[in-house]
């Protein structure tokens, strides 16, 4: 069965560093997420992508983030200048569209740790 | 605002003992419920979609159930390979992004 692969799994940075978090989503969807898990609490929404630009944001999701495709299968989230706050687990996600009988799925997240 | 909240936060049961897991959910323009299945250290594994109040789907030992406030995971005659964090989502009307909730830690012991 098709999945959403990330990687790495786990990721240590310094504070203050770049990190840069891949994702290959499901080769004929065409929306892709990202959604961050902070230990102990609620997976949240960070960013919605299609058609090569940003959909939808959350608050989070400021200037210290972007996102990217930079070719035909990879999906990417940079975080620029990492804060301790930053440490979470991230799932990317892809979906075939947006509606309620076409879900999203998941892969196994990158667990960032920032030091 | 849009909320998505799940009941009970953990729940053991034995091998055998059925019982339902609670997701209630405020959400404007709802157009889909969704239930995942996370195992420790991996991503959601899509169970289920929702659409409208009345509406069930099963899959082996898994029902869930939709009204207009609450959905519902009956978990009948569990084995101890069900053991997860079921976790509840919401996708409301103009939106991209799935609300969740915090997720039940389901423990099935043999």
């Amino acid at each position: 069965e098709p999945e959403v692969t990330q990687t790495p799994s786990h990721q240590v940075t310094q504070m203050g560093q770049e990190v840069i978090l891949r994702c290959v989503p499901i080769s004929n969807h065409l929306y892709f997420y990202w959604y961050r898990q902070i230990l102990g609490q609620k997976v949240e929404f960070l960013v919605s992508f299609y058609n090569n630009e940003i959909s939808e944001k959350s608050e989070i999701f400021d200037d210290q983030f972007s996102v990217e495709r930079p070719d035909g299968s990879n999906f990417t989230l940079k975080i620029r200048s990492t804060k301790l706050e930053d440490s979470a687990m991230y799932f990317c996600a892809s979906s075939e569209g947006v509606q309620g009988n076409q879900p999203q799925h998941f892969g196994d997240g990158t667990r960032l740790s920032i030091l | 605002e849009d909320q998505v909240t799940q009941s009970p936060e953990a729940l053991r049961l034995q091998e055998g003992e059925s019982s339902s897991l609670n997701c209630s959910y405020t959400v404007s323009g709802l157009r889909g419920l969704f239930w995942y299945r996370q195992d420790p250290g991996k991503g959601p594994e899509f169970l289920f979609t929702l659409y409208s109040a009345g509406e069930e789907k099963e899959k082996e030992r898994l029902k869930a159930t939709l009204t207009k406030k609450e959905s519902f995971l009956h978990i009948t005659a569990p084995k101890p390979e069900d053991s997860a964090t079921y976790l509840c989502a919401g996708l409301t009307a103009g939106t991209y992004k799935y609300i969740f909730g915090t997720g039940t830690r389901l423990k099935v012991l043999a």
